[in-house]
């Protein structure tokens, strides 16, 4: 059974970049998409992106200009990068399966990782 | 853009009794490929989003068979047959057919 467990920190300054890392366990990155999805405190799920195995990428245009999603087939891990943050990037940040041929979309989710932005 | 637009937002139901969450789409979600790619998720209190329904009507494994999707074009429907404690959380719908939009999602509380 597929797993996913986000990690990075819990703290990140204003105008910093933001980076987080999603471990799959139990299963191949190979064949799927994987993606971020963050959601406010009090408020509702934002697709920001996601990667297939071969290293394309997929951006939600609200973050297009300040996200980079990437992946390492060998460590069984995906990133995200979110550059110049501000207190509005303050967020409960998935990692999940975006979309399989044989799970279709969204199957799998980590448990989230909150991210603070703050000085 | 789509918009995915829920109805209600805040659903008081009683134990045991039926619940309905709509969801409507500014545009049809039937893809190319003939399949209509609306999504079911639930959001447990203090837990990570669970998919309960894929392609507006196809049940996860495991979901209870309480949950039910229905619907076509714009216009979608989940149902819960008779309402559990376990069933309190948020439920979003979401569309995977033009990109990845979410309904604002719709609060379910036991009365």
């Amino acid at each position: 059974q597929v797993q996913l467990q986000e990690s990075g920190p819990g703290l990140v300054k204003p105008s910093e970049t933001m980076s987080l890392i999603c471990t799959v366990s139990g299963g191949s990155l190979n064949a799927a998409y994987w993606g971020w999805i963050r959601q406010p405190p009090g408020k509702g799920l934002e697709h920001i992106g996601r990667v297939f195995h071969t290293g394309s990428t997929d951006y939600s245009p609200s973050f297009k200009s300040r996200v980079t999603i990437s992946i390492d087939t060998s460590k069984n891990q995906f990133s995200l990068q979110l550059r110049s943050v501000t207190a509005a990037d303050t967020a409960v940040y998935y990692c999940m399966r975006d979309f399989g041929w044989s799970f279709g979309h969204m199957d799998v989710w980590g448990k989230g990782t909150t991210v603070t932005v703050s000085s | 853009d789509v918009v995915m637009t829920q109805s209600p937002l805040f659903l008081p139901v009683t134990l045991g009794q039926p619940a309905s969450i709509s969801c409507r789409s500014s545009q049809s979600l039937v893809y190319s490929d003939g399949n209509t790619y609306l999504i079911w998720f639930q959001q447990r209190p203090g837990q990570s989003p669970r998919r309960l329904i894929y392609k507006v009507s196809d049940r996860d494994s495991g979901v209870p068979d309480r949950f039910s999707g229905s619907g076509s074009g714009t216009d979608f429907t989940l149902k819960i047959s008779r309402v559990e404690a376990e069933d309190v959380g948020v439920y979003y719908c979401m569309e995977a057919t033009h990109w990845r939009t979410f309904g604002q999602g719709t609060k379910v509380e036991i009365k």
